[in-house]
């Protein structure tokens, strides 16, 4: 079965510092991973995903994420907040078994401190 | 300008109405899909398709009903079977394949209320 889990429902950070959102996943198959971004409101918007290629993956925003089997995380992280990256934040796995399913995790609300 | 549509942003029902909610993607999509998404939780999928004239439950599918008659459209109605309707709906599309290397673009989401 696929799960990932969220360790994290609210984060708050100063702007300028870094940001650390937290996943970790469970998976009976080699996973994907994804990490999606949600403003009020707004429908999600893909940051960068894991599809066993390179383990440090670079997304859209100055965010990036590194995929570590040993420790089945996830973890995205960016050097420097800025206010822009105050929202919400899913991290998501989908298995390699045929289906053609998602499975969210419950979401990191960010706020960014001026 | 590529993307997804849904209509209409906010949307107010009285107990034991039918409602459909509309998504229009002009992407090329195979794939469409419907999500759920309550406060504090992440998104739970009601139904998706991948080809035209055919769709699935996913795992919330009773009190919905969809149907998938052109690509581009993927209607979602919440029918008066729906116990607690009240909810943000999300629309997504993606090609066809395995959900592992096909992202998914969603639409802005309907706010549904129940009165």
């Amino acid at each position: 079965a696929q799960s990932v889990t969220q360790l994290d429902s609210h984060v708050s950070v100063s702007e300028g510092t870094p940001v650390l959102l937290r996943c970790n996943y469970s998976s009976s198959y080699s996973p994907s991973l994804f990490w999606y971004v949600q403003h009020p409101n707004k429908g999600l918007q893909l940051l960068l995903k894991y599809t066993s290629a390179a383990t440090l993956v670079k997304g859209i925003n100055g965010f990036e994420a590194e995929f570590k089997k040993s420790e089945t995380s996830f973890h995205l992280t960016k050097p420097s907040a800025h206010m822009s990256d105050a929202a919400e934040y899913f991290c998501v796995v989908s298995a390699l078994d045929g289906a053609n399913n998602l499975f969210f995790g419950t979401g990191t609300r960010l706020t960014v401190i001026p | 300008d590529g993307g997804i549509t849904q209509s209409p942003k906010y949307l107010f029902r009285k107990e034991g109405q039918n409602v459909t909610l509309s998504c229009e993607q002009n992407l090329n999509h195979d794939a469409m899909y419907w999500y759920r998404q309550d406060p504090g939780q992440g998104l739970r999928l009601i139904y998706y398709s991948q080809i035209v004239n055919d769709f699935q439950k996913g795992d919330i599918a009773e009190g919905y009903s969809v149907s998938r008659e052109k690509k581009e459209s993927f209607p979602l109605t919440v029918t008066s079977a729906q116990k607690n309707p009240t909810a943000f709906y999300l629309c997504a599309s993606s090609r066809k394949g395995l959900a592992a290397y096909n992202e998914q673009f969603f639409g802005p989401g309907t706010r549904l209320t129940v009165l």
